[in-house]
């Protein structure tokens, strides 16, 4: 069982839609990344949260630490915003755990 | 500009040879960090450095080799006993071990 599981895997949206991706997670954590990675491999750092809510121009993460639960939302989505998204943990041990991602195609 | 950058973007090479991949950082960060993803897998940490002269084996180490004799460099050897080198590799560093990760462009290793 992996410690940090994504969903969905695959997700289309047409633009303009909201889009919500989740991250459930089974180790105790210290902080909770989202992370973008575009088709040419780099990623990217969006937010790094240990609790509430933060919020980046169309970007919104929340993370509920007693449910071990974190959401990532797109809103008003568009085509750029077509990517992976990956959820990532650093476990209280310092340790880092990835999601395998959520593959994104925003359709114009 | 600071940033990581990761040389070369694609490279290839024989099945029996070692190859050493670039891991460079300008933005003084004491800890680094080698990822491995493969299709359908999350990152998968193979070696981490906290500070220079210092190095840990990650979850998949067996087949590589890493040093850090300076802050700003961290370069990663596949050697030839790594059964499944075909992979794309990403760096990463920290301020320190623990915090917020910067990642380098990755470099695709495509072995025959």
């Amino acid at each position: 069982k992996n410690e940090v599981e994504q969903s969905p895997q695959n997700l289309t949206a047409q633009e303009g839609e909201f889009i919500t991706i989740n991250c459930s997670y089974s180790v105790g954590i210290s902080a909770l990344h989202w992370l973008q990675q575009h088709p040419g491999g780099g990623i990217v750092s969006l937010f790094m949260l240990s609790s509430g809510k933060k919020k980046h121009g169309r970007l919104i993460a929340t993370i509920n630490i007693q449910e071990k639960h974190s959401s990532l939302h797109i809103t008003a989505s568009h085509p750029r915003d077509s990517a992976v998204y990956i959820c990532a943990v650093r476990s209280t041990g310092n340790q880092f755990y990835f999601g395998t991602g959520t593959s994104l195609t925003v359709i114009p | 500009d600071g940033g990581i950058t990761q040389s070369p973007k694609y490279l290839f090479r024989k099945e029996g040879q070692n190859v050493t991949l670039s891991c460079e950082q300008n933005l003084n960060h004491d800890a680094m960090y080698w990822y491995r993803q493969d299709p359908g897998q999350g990152l998968r940490l193979i070696y981490y450095s906290q500070i220079v002269n210092d190095f840990q084996k990650g979850d998949i180490a067996e087949g590589y080799s890493v040093s850090r004799e300076k802050k700003e460099s961290f370069p990663l050897t596949v050697t030839s006993a790594q059964k499944n080198p075909t992979a794309f590799y990403l760096c990463a560093s920290s301020i320190a071990a623990g915090g917020e990760q910067y990642f380098g462009p990755g470099t695709r290793l495509t072995v025959t």
